[in-house]
């Protein structure tokens, strides 16, 4: 069965503090693994990532992908209490004739206090 | 980019009604999704609304329950039909443009 686990569920830090975000995955014709900010209702894309050991970064927003162990992480350097938002990681898989589908993990939610 | 509007914003219905949902986006697009995040839980495809065809439903959902259309390439309505509580949920439109998908703010439905 295909899914996506994220940990830790909630994560509660003080400013300037560094986190990091964790999304395992098991997906079949894997094409993308894709990090999302929510913070009311609709996710912000923050990453694609589409190949192993690529660092994607955005200002004190990071990411790797590793396909191998199936996992990938998100750093966030120096936080700030506008970072205090669910993160949801979300795989893309592959189908052919009924158009790719995204499979989302239950979202990290942080909190940053000041 | 793509820019994606929802109507309604948020709703309250009585159980046994419907209610449709609308979502334009600005540019035109071959497939749109729909998607529900219910209290606490993370999003879950419900279906996958192509133009000209019919929509393809996710494992768990049906077209009786959640009719689709698609009359063009910028607009889609999701019906959620004899609505009871467990339907409460947000419900959203989402797009993929080249690499990114996009999101519309969604609809905050209430079902008493």
């Amino acid at each position: 069965e295909d899914k996506v686990v994220q940990s830790p569920l909630s994560l509660v830090v003080h400013e300037g503090d560094t986190v990091t975000l964790n999304c395992s995955y098991e997906v079949t014709n894997f094409r993308s693994l894709l990090w999302y900010k929510q913070e009311k209702k609709a996710p912000t894309f923050l990453f694609m990532l589409t190949s192993s050991g690529i660092e994607k970064k955005s200002g004190r927003l990071s990411s790797i992908l590793d396909k191998k162990e199936l996992f990938s992480i998100l750093n966030i350097t120096a936080t700030q209490t506008g970072d205090s938002a669910i993160y949801l990681c979300a795989v893309e898989r592959y189908r052919s004739n009924t158009g790719n589908q995204f499979y989302f993990g239950t979202g990290t939610s942080l909190t940053v206090i000041p | 980019s793509a820019v994606i509007s929802q109507k309604p914003s948020r709703d309250i219905c009585q159980r046994g009604t419907s209610l449709t949902i609308q979502c334009q986006v600005d540019s035109q697009v071959t497939m749109m999704f729909w998607y529900r995040q219910q209290p606490g839980q993370s999003l879950t495809l419900i279906a996958t609304a192509n133009q000209g065809s019919e929509a393809t439903y996710e494992s768990g959902f049906v077209i009786d329950k959640f009719p689709i259309s698609r009359p063009n390439l910028t607009f889609s309505t999701l019906t959620v039909s004899n609505m009871s509580p467990e339907d409460s949920s947000i419900y959203l439109c989402s797009v993929e443009v080249s690499v990114e998908q996009f999101f519309g703010p969604g609809t905050r439905l209430t079902v008493l």
